[in-house]
């Protein structure tokens, strides 16, 4: 069983809908992180979380520590938005991130 | 503009054949990183150094070797010991390892096939 589990997986959406990916881990943790890679491979840093919640633009990120989950959300989607989100998790025992496998997200005029 | 450049963009190497990928930052970052993306996997990080002169093995050092000469260059040799070496590789930085909310840059990868 992976540390980070992503769901789900593939997730294709029209333009306007709600999106809503889920990151689940099974360590404890000092910081999540969601980035977001897009097609040509390049990755961005969207959020860093340690608690509560934190919005930028349409692009809201929430966890729950005592819940070991964490979810990023998309409102009013668009095509510019398709790409694969990451999950990554900082150990409090370590330094190193830990990689969920990703979400494709593409999102149709 | 301030950011990370990875070259080449794609790579390709032939049976026994060492090769280097390169990754510059211009960030003034201290801490850098070198990760292999295999499809349907999460990152796995090869090696990572905190200043320069200085680097450490991550989980997938076999087969690779790095350098830190300089703060801001950081190059990732895929030796003809790595007997799967085909995978994008990215680069990333950050101000500080280890701090607790540090962002992560990344660089636009690179593609390495074998021939």
């Amino acid at each position: 069983k992976n540390e980070v589990e992503q769901s789900p997986q593939n997730l294709t959406a029209q333009e306007g809908e709600f999106i809503t990916i889920n990151c689940s881990y099974s360590v404890g943790i000092s910081a999540l992180h969601w980035l977001q890679q897009h097609p040509g491979g390049g990755i961005v840093s969207l959020f860093m979380l340690s608690s509560g919640k934190k919005k930028h633009g349409r692009l809201i990120a929430t966890i729950n520590i005592q819940e070991k989950h964490s979810s990023l959300h998309i409102t009013a989607s668009h095509p510019r938005d398709s790409a694969v989100y990451i999950c990554a998790v900082r150990e409090t025992s370590g330094s190193r991130l830990t990689f969920g496998e990703g979400t494709q997200l593409t999102v149709n005029p | 503009d301030g950011g990370i450049t990875q070259s080449p963009k794609y790579l390709f190497r032939k049976e026994g054949q060492n090769v280097t990928l390169s990754c510059e930052q211009n960030l003034n970052h201290d801490a850098m990183y070198w990760y292999r993306q295999d499809p349907g996997q999460g990152l796995r990080l090869i090696y990572y150094s905190q200043i320069v002169n200085d680097f450490q093995k991550g989980d997938i050092a076999e087969g690779y070797s790095v350098s830190r000469e300089k703060k801001e260059s950081f190059p990732l040799t895929v030796t003809s010991a790595q007997k799967n070496p085909t995978a994008f590789y990215l680069c990333a930085s950050s101000n500080r390892a280890g701090r607790l909310l540090e962002k992560l840059f990344f660089g636009s990868g690179t593609q390495l096939s074998v021939l």
